[in-house]
């Protein structure tokens, strides 16, 4: 079955950046479309990006360029997002999701979640 | 950016009962290949949102057929028959049409 296991939570410092995994398993991650998601307790869920894992081609929400840079490992059927510059309005729950089959959307399986502290 | 406003914010509810949500878009949520991409998701306490219903009315694989979705263009409503306990949480609509995605703000189904 289709497993997507996220890394554990971060406390990071103001200013700092953290690369948060996406590790899948259950279906063919090379033919695949990964999207990254930002959700503050409380709120509502906003789309970051997706990447194809077949050529690592991306696309950004425009409010996440140059804060998300995402990147895969074939080898390892592993999604990655690296934010950068962190501040404590990047505080959240940071999602992985597959697409349905092997399209972009609609998010069909989902990763269980990484929550990120930024906090001196 | 697409906005996409639901309604209501809050639904009380009694087990058993029947609920409608309604999602409207800020334009046409019609693609250039003909399609709807407006999805539906719940999410429960401290957990990851889960698909319900794609491109308007498809039930994802195991969700019951007390969901149901429809709608066209810039409205559209989710119904759920027969509320169990389970149902209970957060709904989500997405559209995928436009770039970027984007979800509407959320209605909390919670007991009367």
């Amino acid at each position: 079955q289709v497993k997507l296991q996220q890394s554990g939570a971060e406390l990071v410092k103001p200013g700092a950046s953290v690369k948060l995994s996406c590790k899948t398993s259950g279906y063919t991650f090379s033919t695949s479309y990964m999207s990254w998601f930002k959700q503050i307790p409380g709120q509502s869920i906003e789309w970051i990006g997706m990447i194809y894992a077949g050529d690592g081609g991306t696309g950004y929400n425009q409010k996440f360029k140059g804060k998300a840079t995402l990147t895969v490992d074939t080898s390892s059927s592993t999604a990655y997002m690296d934010l950068s510059s962190l501040t404590t309005e990047d505080s959240a729950v940071y999602f992985c999701a597959r697409g349905l089959d092997y399209s972009a959307f609609p998010f069909a399986y989902w990763g269980q979640g990484t929550l990120v502290t930024v906090s001196s | 950016d697409v906005v996409m406003t639901q309604t209501p914010v809050s639904l009380p509810v009694s087990l058993g009962g029947q609920a409608s949500i309604s999602c409207r878009s800020s334009q046409s949520l019609v693609h250039s290949n003909g399609n709807t991409y407006l999805h539906w998701y719940l999410q429960k306490p401290g957990q990851s949102p889960q698909l319900l219903i794609y491109r308007v009315s498809n039930r994802f694989s195991g969700v019951p057929d007390r969901f149901s979705g429809s709608g066209s263009g810039t409205d559209f409503t989710l119904k759920i028959s027969r509320v169990e306990p389970e149902d209970l949480g957060d709904y989500y609509c997405l559209q995928s049409t436009h770039f970027p995605n984007t979800f509407g703000a959320g209605t909390k189904l919670e007991l009367k």
